[in-house]
């Protein structure tokens, strides 16, 4: 089955720069996209296709995807982008996450 | 606007059975496939099983022969009928809406999700 990296964490200083990677065997063939996931609340779409930002997400969010790595990043970074990110991907019919990110502000 | 609101969550006994059901509103429910996708305590996301317009459906390998997704568009809600359930099931399970009428894309809505507790 395809499976997806990511690194466990991520630290970013508030206003500075955070990428996320997404690692896959030849993911750049894929379509990636990319989801953003706060405690206790609904996991919210913030890339899709890529590097495609659905309607009311920031524009301090963008994607890339080339090779085996794929990658988030967030521009600017503020106290509310503290949460979880996961990449995804389809393969043969099957849903596939990534192992999840958490990034924190300091 | 678009809402999804899951139900039917709750502890139940190894080797017991839920339904879980997800109401939603404020699209064409017919025109969308839809998916199930579960966090399991301490745990990331995990796609569970997918269902296209028409009822044709996909399962990941580790609920395949136990859950089972179902749809009533006239009642514009999708269902996960959990049987044969385990402690690994144990998870919030979320609802969440595919912007086609195919499985093979990615999730523009999701609800708040419900919890399944297995465990006697």
């Amino acid at each position: 089955s395809y499976e997806l990296t990511q690194p466990l964490s991520v630290s970013v200083a508030l206003g500075q720069t955070a990428k996320i990677t997404c690692g896959g065997d030849n993911i750049g063939s894929r379509n990636v996209h990319w989801y953003q996931h706060r405690p206790g609340q609904a996991p919210v779409l913030v890339i899709y296709r890529d590097r495609n930002r659905p309607s009311g997400i920031p524009e301090r969010f963008s994607g890339s995807n080339s090779g085996n790595t794929a990658a988030l990043t967030i521009s600017r970074a503020q106290a509310g982008d503290e949460a979880d990110y996961y990449c995804q991907v389809w393969d043969y019919n099957s849903g596939v996450f990534g192992t999840g990110t958490k990034v924190t502000v300091l | 606007e678009v809402q999804l609101l899951e139900s039917g969550g709750g502890l139940v006994q190894p080797g017991g059975s839920l339904r879980l059901s997800c109401a939603t509103s404020g699209l064409t429910f017919s025109n969308f496939a839809m998916a199930w996708v579960r966090q399991a305590p301490g745990k990331g996301l995990e796609w569970v099983s997918s269902i296209s317009p028409n009822g044709d459906t996909y399962y990941a390998d580790s609920v395949r022969g136990r859950l089972t997704v179902s749809r009533d568009n006239s009642k514009h809600t999708l269902y996960l009928q959990m049987n044969s359930l385990r402690a690994d099931d144990t998870a919030i399970y979320y609802c969440a809406k595919d912007p086609y009428d195919y499985v093979d894309s990615y999730f523009d809505y999701w609800g708040q999700g419900t919890l399944v507790t297995v465990s006697s």
